[in-house]
């Protein structure tokens, strides 16, 4: 099982160029997410998708914007990459929107540079 | 939302019992607690949850205070790849906003 696949493992972009972080899962969950993690910090919580057709913002919106294509695929894109959206950015995924006894399945992670 | 407290940093010897600490004093009564680890260049993985009792699965247990206040992971016998970030997380019923993965605790295995 792939569980949940992220693309690109690594991107670099220029201050000012756009891109699209792309996420899709297998597992036929309801849910996703996307977070972001700074070196020797957590993660934050930028946006997530209770179910096929709806999002909403995280802790960490700002400078970017998402799009839940399908039941299976949730994409994060920044429209003007900034040097402060350098970043690890993790996709997740669960059966429903964070229950109390919920798992969480994340991807490998999309490490992006911007210069 | 609850609020965590982990040592930052732990070291273990291979093959020896790991006990990983949380204090988590403002945790509500309808939040579990969970626990995730981050391997080196991965993403999170689920390692355990409980609610009151004390768990146990394949990878790890869970014990759980009485006054819930606090937890602590057992990984019963370390591993070199058990050499990770793990994460104390009380869950509550904030969708979205509060299933928050503070710093954690770097857990160390010497062979």
């Amino acid at each position: 099982n792939a569980g949940v696949t992220q693309t690109p493992k690594f991107q670099v972009l220029k201050t000012g160029q756009s891109m699209t972080l792309q996420c899709a899962q297998d597992m036929n969950h309801n849910s996703m997410y996307w977070y972001r993690q700074d070196p020797g910090m957590g993660l934050r919580l930028i946006y997530y998708s209770a179910s096929e057709g709806t999002t909403d913002k995280g802790e960490v919106p700002n400078g970017y914007n998402v799009s839940r294509l399908n039941k299976r695929e949730f994409s994060l894109r920044l429209e003007s990459a900034a040097p402060s959206q350098t970043s690890v950015y993790f996709c997740a995924s669960s059966e429903v929107l964070r229950q109390l006894n919920e798992k969480l399945f994340f991807g490998s992670g999309t490490q992006l540079s911007v210069l | 939302d609850a609020k965590t407290t982990q040592p930052n940093s732990m070291e273990s010897n291979e093959e020896e019992p790991v006990h990983l600490p949380c204090n988590h004093s403002t945790i509500s009564g309808t939040d579990y607690i969970h626990w995730y680890r981050q391997l080196p260049s991965q993403g999170p993985e689920y390692v355990i949850h409980g609610l009151t009792s004390n768990v146990n699965n394949r990878m790890a247990s869970l014990a759980i205070a009485e006054d819930r206040k606090s937890s602590t992971l057992i990984l019963h016998r370390a591993t070199l790849r058990d050499a990770a970030v793990y994460y104390c997380i009380p869950s509550g019923d904030n969708y979205g906003q509060n299933f928050v993965f503070g710093p954690g605790t770097r857990l160390s295995v010497l062979p």
